[in-house]
């Protein structure tokens, strides 16, 4: 399979924690973005990454959420002491990033804040 | 400010036409989307149109561009019930990043 994937699926953690998760683009897209998806409700963007440069982070995203892509290829996105409000499902797409390429997306992670 | 509304609900007849409506509010935009997303699987790209076309069609879907109104609608031709999903249209914002609107979720009825 040579879509993005996203990895875990799904994690359930406790409030206070600090949850990883990774997202592997399509190989030759340079375009990685982060959205998120609560329930009823479209997905917002977070951030998104030319290659390995940080261009842009939405306004949701607060100083606990952290996104890398260290070589331009694979990506992380880390949340520190979680809340419950942080519930939701994290997705990720990528392009080839030239204007109005289709983002591909992945199928997500749902991570449970309890 | 960016803001995409869609109506939330459609119920129609399979074999009849569906059209779901989106209003958008960022006149720059370059292009504009129809996403699917089905429940557990992720979302996927049925159609876009640039912002200086007025119609597209591709087989069963037609896309209406009304830029003066910033009005978007799709049309769903002989729809089937593989086609109950919820549907997003999506602006892009500088070419960088996608605003979706709150979805229309399409139920198909035998």
């Amino acid at each position: 399979d040579t879509g993005v994937s996203q990895d875990p699926r799904h994690k359930i953690t406790k409030r206070g924690q600090n949850v990883t998760f990774r997202c592997d683009p399509i190989s030759e897209h340079n375009r990685l973005y982060w959205y998120r998806q609560t329930l009823g409700q479209g997905p917002e963007f977070l951030t998104y990454f030319q290659n390995e440069a940080q261009l842009e982070k939405s306004r949701l995203l607060s100083d606990r959420f952290s996104a890398e892509r260290p070589k331009g290829s694979f990506s992380t996105l880390e949340i520190q002491r979680t809340e419950q409000g942080d519930s939701a499902m994290y997705l990720c797409a990528s392009s080839l990033g030239t204007g109005g390429s289709e983002q591909f997306f992945g199928p997500g992670t749902r991570l449970t804040v309890l | 400010g960016e803001d995409v509304e869609q109506s939330l609900f459609l119920s129609v007849r399979e074999g009849d036409s569906s059209v779901i409506n989106c209003t958008y509010t960022d006149s720059s935009s370059t292009y504009l989307y129809w996403y699917k997303q089905e429940p557990g699987a992720g979302l996927q790209l049925l159609t876009y149109i640039f912002s200086n076309m007025d119609m597209k069609q591709d087989q069963r879907l037609t896309v209406l561009l009304n830029k003066k109104d910033k009005h978007l609608s799709l049309r769903i031709a002989d729809t089937q019930t593989g086609d109950s999903a919820i549907y997003f249209c999506a602006e892009d914002i500088d070419t960088d990043k996608l605003i979706f609107g709150t979805g229309t979720r399409l139920q198909v009825f035998p």
